[in-house]
């Protein structure tokens, strides 16, 4: 069985930090890797793409994918309190199918 | 929400009970899915489509099936409402010939469903 892990939080930083998101993965030929916001009672939103081992930048938001290690984060620069949601991993499947960890709860406070 | 609706948004019903929900693009996507999502379970892919009329299961199918007629909507079907199938139903959308966005997915708004 596929699994991805993230730590459910809470995480809470206070505004104008570095939020940092972690999530592993248990198979090591996954592909692609994708980081989701959802805010309470709202579906998720893609915020983050990425397929190759490095960073990959797009605003304040900042992936980092190790196939190395399995291991796949996010850093939220100047964190704002609208930056306060659940973010979710997601890798994708053999179906073409996504497998979504749990999702790590951020709480930014003012 | 990419061009994805769902209907019903909210459905309440009763234990033993069809129930249909619809999800309906405009997005020419040619994959389609259902995912269903519960504390402490996350999201888990329940049935999904790579085509008209070519549909497959997931994870946690049993108890639902799905039907695709048009490119634009895919259908899930409850044949019987449990109580243990009462959660919140995402459909997302995705198009595979996409190579630079290979397997982004764009979810719809959802359906909150409650058996009762």
């Amino acid at each position: 069985q596929k699994e991805v892990e993230q730590n459910s939080g809470p995480l809470s930083v206070p505004e104008g930090a570095i939020a940092s998101l972690n999530c592993t993965y248990s198979d090591r030929g996954s592909q692609s890797f994708f980081w989701y916001r959802q805010y309470s009672g709202k579906s998720p939103e893609l915020i983050m793409s990425i397929y190759s081992n490095g960073d990959k930048e797009d605003g304040r938001f900042t992936a980092q994918l190790n196939k190395a290690s399995q291991y796949v984060s996010l850093l939220i620069r100047d964190s704002q309190p609208s930056d306060s949601a659940t973010y979710l991993c997601a890798v994708g499947g053999s179906q073409g199918n996504l497998i979504f960890g749990k999702g790590t709860k951020l709480s930014v406070k003012p | 929400d990419a061009g994805i609706t769902q209907s019903p948004r909210h459905k309440v019903t009763e234990t033993g009970t069809p129930v249909t929900l619809r999800c309906h693009q405009t997005e020419n996507h040619r994959y389609m899915y259902w995912y269903r999502q519960d504390p402490g379970h996350g999201l888990r892919l329940i049935h999904y489509s790579y085509g008209v009329k070519d549909t497959d299961k997931g994870e946690v199918s049993d108890g639902y099936s799905v039907s695709r007629s048009k490119t634009e909507d895919f259908l899930l079907t409850l044949e019987s409402a449990t109580s243990s199938q009462t959660s919140v139903y995402f459909c997302a959308i995705s198009e595979p010939w996409d190579r630079e966005n290979k397997d982004e997915q764009f979810f719809g708004p959802g359906t909150r469903l409650t058996v009762l």
